[in-house]
Protein backbone atom coordinates (compact mmCIF):
# COMPACT_ATOMS: atom_id res chain seq x y z
CA UNK A 1 0.00 0.00 0.00
CA UNK A 2 1.25 3.51 -0.61
CA UNK A 3 2.11 5.89 2.34
CA UNK A 4 2.68 9.81 2.38
CA UNK A 5 5.44 11.10 5.08
CA UNK A 6 6.86 14.30 5.91
CA UNK A 7 9.08 15.68 8.35
CA UNK A 8 8.92 17.49 10.74
CA UNK A 9 5.79 17.45 12.51
CA UNK A 10 6.28 20.92 13.93
CA UNK A 11 9.12 23.31 13.81
CA UNK A 12 9.43 27.06 15.37
CA UNK A 13 11.76 29.08 13.24
CA UNK A 14 13.00 32.93 13.81
CA UNK A 15 12.09 35.42 11.05
CA UNK A 16 15.35 35.30 8.39
CA UNK A 17 16.23 31.94 9.02
CA UNK A 18 16.29 28.89 6.39
CA UNK A 19 13.16 26.31 5.72
CA UNK A 20 13.81 22.78 4.75
CA UNK A 21 10.48 20.53 4.95
CA UNK A 22 10.86 17.05 3.02
CA UNK A 23 7.83 14.27 1.77
CA UNK A 24 8.29 10.77 0.95
CA UNK A 25 5.47 8.60 -0.77
CA UNK A 26 6.57 4.98 -0.33
CA UNK A 27 4.37 2.00 -2.87
CA UNK A 28 4.22 4.09 -5.74
CA UNK A 29 6.36 5.05 -8.35
CA UNK A 30 5.94 8.61 -10.85
CA UNK A 31 3.79 10.30 -8.40
CA UNK A 32 2.08 13.81 -9.62
CA UNK A 33 3.51 15.80 -5.76
CA UNK A 34 2.08 18.61 -4.45
CA UNK A 35 3.07 21.43 -1.45
CA UNK A 36 -0.17 23.23 0.12
CA UNK A 37 0.14 25.86 2.79
CA UNK A 38 -3.00 26.60 4.87
CA UNK A 39 -3.31 29.28 7.26
CA UNK A 40 -5.16 28.90 10.85
CA UNK A 41 -9.11 28.05 9.48
CA UNK A 42 -8.35 28.24 6.22
CA UNK A 43 -8.69 26.76 2.67
CA UNK A 44 -5.60 24.79 0.83
CA UNK A 45 -3.48 26.88 -1.45
CA UNK A 46 -1.11 25.15 -3.46
CA UNK A 47 2.02 26.51 -3.76
CA UNK A 48 4.07 24.12 -6.10
CA UNK A 49 3.30 20.78 -8.07
CA UNK A 50 5.64 18.41 -9.77
CA UNK A 51 4.94 15.79 -12.52
CA UNK A 52 8.51 14.03 -12.69
CA UNK A 53 11.82 14.52 -11.06
CA UNK A 54 13.33 18.27 -11.55
CA UNK A 55 10.17 19.62 -12.84
CA UNK A 56 8.38 22.10 -10.88
CA UNK A 57 5.79 24.33 -11.47
CA UNK A 58 5.29 27.44 -9.19
CA UNK A 59 1.68 28.60 -8.44
CA UNK A 60 2.46 31.71 -6.46
CA UNK A 61 5.55 33.86 -6.19
CA UNK A 62 6.66 33.80 -2.87
CA UNK A 63 10.15 33.43 -1.17
CA UNK A 64 9.47 29.75 -1.37
CA UNK A 65 10.91 27.33 -3.64
CA UNK A 66 10.72 22.95 -4.08
CA UNK A 67 12.67 20.66 -5.41
CA UNK A 68 11.95 17.18 -6.93
CA UNK A 69 15.85 15.36 -6.00
CA UNK A 70 14.18 11.45 -6.68
CA UNK A 71 10.97 10.23 -8.00
CA UNK A 72 9.44 10.06 -4.16
CA UNK A 73 10.92 12.65 -2.62
CA UNK A 74 9.96 16.36 -2.42
CA UNK A 75 11.33 19.42 -0.55
CA UNK A 76 10.12 22.60 -0.13
CA UNK A 77 12.57 24.95 0.58
CA UNK A 78 13.20 28.75 2.02
CA UNK A 79 16.73 31.01 2.18
CA UNK A 80 14.84 33.34 4.38
CA UNK A 81 11.67 33.01 6.17
CA UNK A 82 8.98 35.78 6.79
CA UNK A 83 6.62 36.14 9.11
CA UNK A 84 3.56 35.33 6.49
CA UNK A 85 5.46 32.20 5.89
CA UNK A 86 4.16 30.04 9.25
CA UNK A 87 0.78 28.08 8.25
CA UNK A 88 0.34 24.14 8.18
CA UNK A 89 2.39 22.31 4.98
CA UNK A 90 0.73 19.77 3.52
CA UNK A 91 2.41 17.43 0.62
CA UNK A 92 0.22 14.81 -1.49
CA UNK A 93 0.24 12.86 -4.30
CA UNK A 94 -1.75 11.36 -7.12
CA UNK A 95 -1.43 7.98 -9.63
CA UNK A 96 -1.00 8.90 -13.01
CA UNK A 97 -4.40 8.19 -14.40
CA UNK A 98 -6.54 8.11 -11.71
CA UNK A 99 -9.66 10.21 -10.83
CA UNK A 100 -7.51 12.84 -9.34
CA UNK A 101 -7.95 12.07 -6.28
CA UNK A 102 -4.84 13.44 -3.60
CA UNK A 103 -3.58 11.36 -0.61
CA UNK A 104 -1.72 14.07 1.50
CA UNK A 105 1.13 13.17 4.25
CA UNK A 106 0.25 14.83 7.81
CA UNK A 107 1.69 17.74 7.26
CA UNK A 108 4.03 20.04 9.13
CA UNK A 109 3.38 22.95 11.37
CA UNK A 110 5.46 25.79 10.97
CA UNK A 111 5.70 28.75 13.05
CA UNK A 112 7.65 31.91 12.33
CA UNK A 113 8.39 34.30 15.12
CA UNK B 1 -10.93 34.44 -11.55
CA UNK B 2 -11.77 30.73 -10.38
CA UNK B 3 -13.64 30.38 -7.13
CA UNK B 4 -15.17 27.41 -5.01
CA UNK B 5 -18.20 28.88 -2.55
CA UNK B 6 -18.95 26.71 0.17
CA UNK B 7 -21.14 27.90 3.45
CA UNK B 8 -18.39 28.69 6.57
CA UNK B 9 -20.24 26.44 9.25
CA UNK B 10 -22.73 24.12 9.54
CA UNK B 11 -24.25 22.94 12.54
CA UNK B 12 -26.59 19.50 13.29
CA UNK B 13 -27.24 16.82 16.04
CA UNK B 14 -26.21 13.85 15.98
CA UNK B 15 -28.60 11.31 13.92
CA UNK B 16 -29.65 14.25 11.78
CA UNK B 17 -29.12 14.75 8.13
CA UNK B 18 -26.93 17.81 6.86
CA UNK B 19 -25.88 18.70 3.46
CA UNK B 20 -22.77 20.97 2.65
CA UNK B 21 -23.43 22.72 -0.85
CA UNK B 22 -20.47 23.95 -2.93
CA UNK B 23 -20.73 26.63 -6.18
CA UNK B 24 -18.05 26.99 -8.28
CA UNK B 25 -16.61 28.89 -11.42
CA UNK B 26 -13.37 27.72 -12.95
CA UNK B 27 -12.07 27.78 -15.98
CA UNK B 28 -12.08 24.03 -16.59
CA UNK B 29 -13.84 21.57 -15.32
CA UNK B 30 -13.44 17.25 -15.06
CA UNK B 31 -14.50 16.84 -11.31
CA UNK B 32 -15.66 17.40 -8.10
CA UNK B 33 -14.35 16.08 -5.05
CA UNK B 34 -14.67 16.33 -1.20
CA UNK B 35 -11.93 15.98 1.39
CA UNK B 36 -12.63 16.00 5.60
CA UNK B 37 -10.22 17.66 7.62
CA UNK B 38 -10.40 16.90 11.63
CA UNK B 39 -8.65 19.64 13.54
CA UNK B 40 -4.90 18.96 13.06
CA UNK B 41 -5.01 16.95 10.61
CA UNK B 42 -4.53 16.21 7.23
CA UNK B 43 -7.70 16.61 4.44
CA UNK B 44 -9.00 13.21 3.56
CA UNK B 45 -10.85 12.00 0.62
CA UNK B 46 -14.91 11.38 0.36
CA UNK B 47 -15.65 11.23 -2.73
CA UNK B 48 -15.71 12.32 -6.56
CA UNK B 49 -18.30 13.09 -9.20
CA UNK B 50 -16.99 13.18 -12.68
CA UNK B 51 -20.89 13.22 -14.36
CA UNK B 52 -23.84 14.62 -13.18
CA UNK B 53 -26.17 12.34 -10.46
CA UNK B 54 -25.22 11.28 -6.76
CA UNK B 55 -22.78 9.07 -5.50
CA UNK B 56 -23.47 7.03 -2.81
CA UNK B 57 -20.36 6.05 -0.26
CA UNK B 58 -22.31 4.68 3.08
CA UNK B 59 -23.44 7.69 4.97
CA UNK B 60 -22.01 10.28 2.45
CA UNK B 61 -23.54 11.33 -0.33
CA UNK B 62 -22.10 13.81 -3.31
CA UNK B 63 -24.18 15.14 -6.24
CA UNK B 64 -23.01 17.22 -8.90
CA UNK B 65 -24.78 19.21 -11.54
CA UNK B 66 -22.46 20.26 -14.04
CA UNK B 67 -24.81 22.58 -15.91
CA UNK B 68 -25.00 24.90 -12.77
CA UNK B 69 -21.90 24.85 -11.84
CA UNK B 70 -23.68 23.00 -8.55
CA UNK B 71 -22.75 19.84 -5.84
CA UNK B 72 -23.21 19.35 -2.53
CA UNK B 73 -22.44 16.79 0.01
CA UNK B 74 -24.71 15.23 1.92
CA UNK B 75 -24.10 13.08 5.52
CA UNK B 76 -27.13 10.95 6.98
CA UNK B 77 -27.17 9.41 10.30
CA UNK B 78 -24.83 11.75 11.62
CA UNK B 79 -22.30 10.94 14.56
CA UNK B 80 -20.07 13.21 16.81
CA UNK B 81 -16.75 12.10 14.45
CA UNK B 82 -17.93 14.09 12.05
CA UNK B 83 -17.25 17.43 13.37
CA UNK B 84 -14.45 18.76 10.99
CA UNK B 85 -13.92 20.94 8.21
CA UNK B 86 -15.64 19.03 4.27
CA UNK B 87 -13.77 21.10 1.49
CA UNK B 88 -14.95 21.04 -2.11
CA UNK B 89 -12.04 20.39 -4.88
CA UNK B 90 -12.35 21.28 -8.82
CA UNK B 91 -10.14 18.89 -10.84
CA UNK B 92 -9.67 22.24 -13.52
CA UNK B 93 -6.40 20.99 -15.55
CA UNK B 94 -6.03 17.79 -17.63
CA UNK B 95 -2.91 16.26 -16.93
CA UNK B 96 -1.83 17.56 -13.72
CA UNK B 97 -4.33 16.44 -11.07
CA UNK B 98 -4.26 20.11 -9.73
CA UNK B 99 -7.47 20.43 -7.49
CA UNK B 100 -8.92 24.01 -6.78
CA UNK B 101 -10.28 24.22 -3.02
CA UNK B 102 -12.77 25.42 -1.23
CA UNK B 103 -12.49 27.73 1.64
CA UNK B 104 -13.94 24.99 3.36
CA UNK B 105 -17.10 24.12 5.50
CA UNK B 106 -16.72 23.38 9.52
CA UNK B 107 -19.50 20.61 10.51
CA UNK B 108 -20.26 20.96 14.20
CA UNK B 109 -22.11 17.89 15.47
CA UNK B 110 -24.14 18.29 18.81
CA UNK B 111 -25.77 15.36 21.26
Amino acid sequence: SQTIHQWPATLVQPVGSPLSLECTVEGTSNPNLYWYRQAAGRGLQLLFYSVGIGQISSEVPQNLSASRPQDRQFILSSKKLLLSDSGFYLCAWTGRGTTDTQYFGPGTRLTVL
Amino acid sequence: GQSLEQPSEVTAVEGAIVQINCTYQTSGFYGLSWYQQHDGGAPTFLSYNALDGLEETGRFSSFLSRSDSYGYLLLQELQMKDSASYFCAVSHEVGTDKLIFGTGTRLQVFP
